[in-house]
């Protein structure tokens, strides 16, 4: 069965040092987002995308965020200058087509994000 | 506001039992209701959808309810196993947009033997 992977499983990063998460979607899917998870907390939504521009963002995805699709298949979020709330469960999701109610949406195994 | 809350929070229960998990949500508009399954330090996984104009729905031994009147939505497991031990989500998605999509805080579940 496809599924969505992401790549590092684990990064520890310093407090104001860069980070790219990388997650490959699922191959003819057109519509991915990030999310993430605070120990303890609700799955909140970062930021959807499709057809290589945000669709949505919420307050969360600040211009500390930015998101991209660099080669066709690698979907990635940059958070730069890292602070120290950053350190959550990051995951990526993605669909087939989001204008469809019920529409299963396939989450990635996470990239846990530790903030020194 | 829009909230999603569900119960109990967490659960524990024997092998081969069954059980029910609750969710109730005050979102409007609704679209659709989803019931994930998380293991620990994993993505959720999702077990059913349903569209408001649905009320129940099943995946094997998971059976979900959906009562759009009282804004209620339970999940039952049967013959429960080990494996089912996990984060249960309950996901109220209000109008298919994304940035409105609202997660409960989970009922933690543990099946001991």
């Amino acid at each position: 069965e496809p599924e969505v992977t992401q790549t590092p499983s684990h990064q520890v990063t310093q407090m104001g040092q860069e980070v790219i998460l990388r997650c490959v979607p699922i191959s003819n899917h057109l519509y991915f987002y990030w999310y993430r998870q605070i120990l303890g907390q609700k799955v909140e939504f970062l930021v959807s995308f499709y057809n290589n521009e945000i669709s949505e963002k919420s307050e969360i995805f600040d211009d500390q965020f930015s998101v991209e699709r660099p080669d066709g298949s690698n979907f990635t979020l940059k958070i730069r200058s890292t602070k120290l709330e950053d350190s959550a469960m990051y995951f990526c999701a993605s669909t087939s087509d989001a204008g469809v109610p019920g529409e299963t949406q396939y989450f990635g195994p996470g990239t846990r994000l530790l903030v020194l | 506001k829009n909230q999603v809350e569900q119960s109990p929070q967490s659960l524990i229960i024997l092998e081969g039992k069954n059980c029910t998990l609750q969710c109730n949500y005050t979102v409007s508009p609704f679209s659709n209701l989803r019931w994930y399954k998380q293991d620990t330090g994993r993505g959720p996984v999702s077990l059913t959808i349903m569209t408001f104009s649905e009320n129940t729905k099943s995946n094997g031994r998971y059976t979900a309810t959906l009562d759009a009147d009282t804004k209620q939505s339970s999940l039952h497991i049967t013959a429960s196993q080990l494996s089912d031990s996990a984060s249960y989500i309950c996901v109220v998605d209000p109008s298919s947009s994304a940035s409105k999509i609202i997660f409960g805080s989970g009922t933690r579940l543990s099946i001991r033997p």
